[in-house]
């Protein structure tokens, strides 16, 4: 069966540090891969989707953003953390249609 | 551009009551549509699909949905809430290929 990891599962980071959020998927090949956004009250917001290794699109223009080295894994990333970056990042996979979630990430800029 | 809409921010049952919780879709191609529940500081998990034929799909733990094509509604039902159904839950929709498109969620409070 597939699972889907990501960690840490929580981060506190100084404003101006850099951020990595790593995502892996076990047992599928070839998943579309998505980064989400869950800050308070505002529902999912799209970051980033990928539809194969090196093969990045981004939905929202902003200071992150995201690698896919591997089949299966799939990296977030910021050079200098906003304040504003703070919320819940959710890694997500599909083969086309129903999304499937990981545990999230609950990141506070400090 | 095409929206997902849940009317409902909060929504509070007494445990064993019935539930309903509403979703609606802006007018597009036939739809996929998807409910996630998610408990506090946890991932989204799938509760149910509908792809195409019988319109009243049935999911995980007790819950079923129906979609309306001349309402663009896809409601979520639960004949009798359990303390443990207390999370947020969400609508999604997916036309043709396009990209998941999420409701901003209900959050469910069960009162004992």
């Amino acid at each position: 069966s597939q699972t889907i990891h990501q960690w840490p599962a929580t981060l506190v980071q100084p404003v101006g540090s850099p951020l990595s959020l790593e995502c892996t998927v076990e047992g599928t090949s070839n998943p579309n891969l998505y980064w989400y956004r869950q800050a308070a009250g505002r529902g999912l917001q799209l970051l980033f989707y990928s539809v194969g290794i090196g093969q990045i699109s981004s939905e929202v223009p902003q200071n992150l953003s995201a690698s896919r080295p591997q089949d299966r894994q799939f990296i977030l990333s910021s050079k200098k953390l906003l304040l504003s970056d703070s919320g819940f990042y959710l890694c997500a996979w599909s083969l086309g249609g129903e999304q499937y979630f990981g545990p999230g990430t609950r990141l506070t800029v400090t | 551009a095409q929206s997902v809409t849940q009317p409902d921010i909060h929504i509070t049952v007494s445990e064993g009551a019935s539930l309903e919780l509403r979703c609606n879709y802006s007018y597009g191609a036939t739809p996929y549509l998807f409910w996630y529940v998610q408990s506090p500081g946890q991932g989204l998990q799938l509760l149910l699909k509908y792809f195409s034929g019988d319109t009243l799909v049935q999911g995980i733990k007790g819950f079923e949905a129906e979609f309306k094509r001349s309402q663009s509604s896809f409601n979520l039902r639960k004949p009798s809430v359990h303390w443990s159904d207390a999370a947020e839950y969400f609508c999604a929709v997916q036309w043709g290929s396009e990209k998941l498109v999420f409701g901003k969620g209900t959050k469910l409070t069960v009162n004992p």
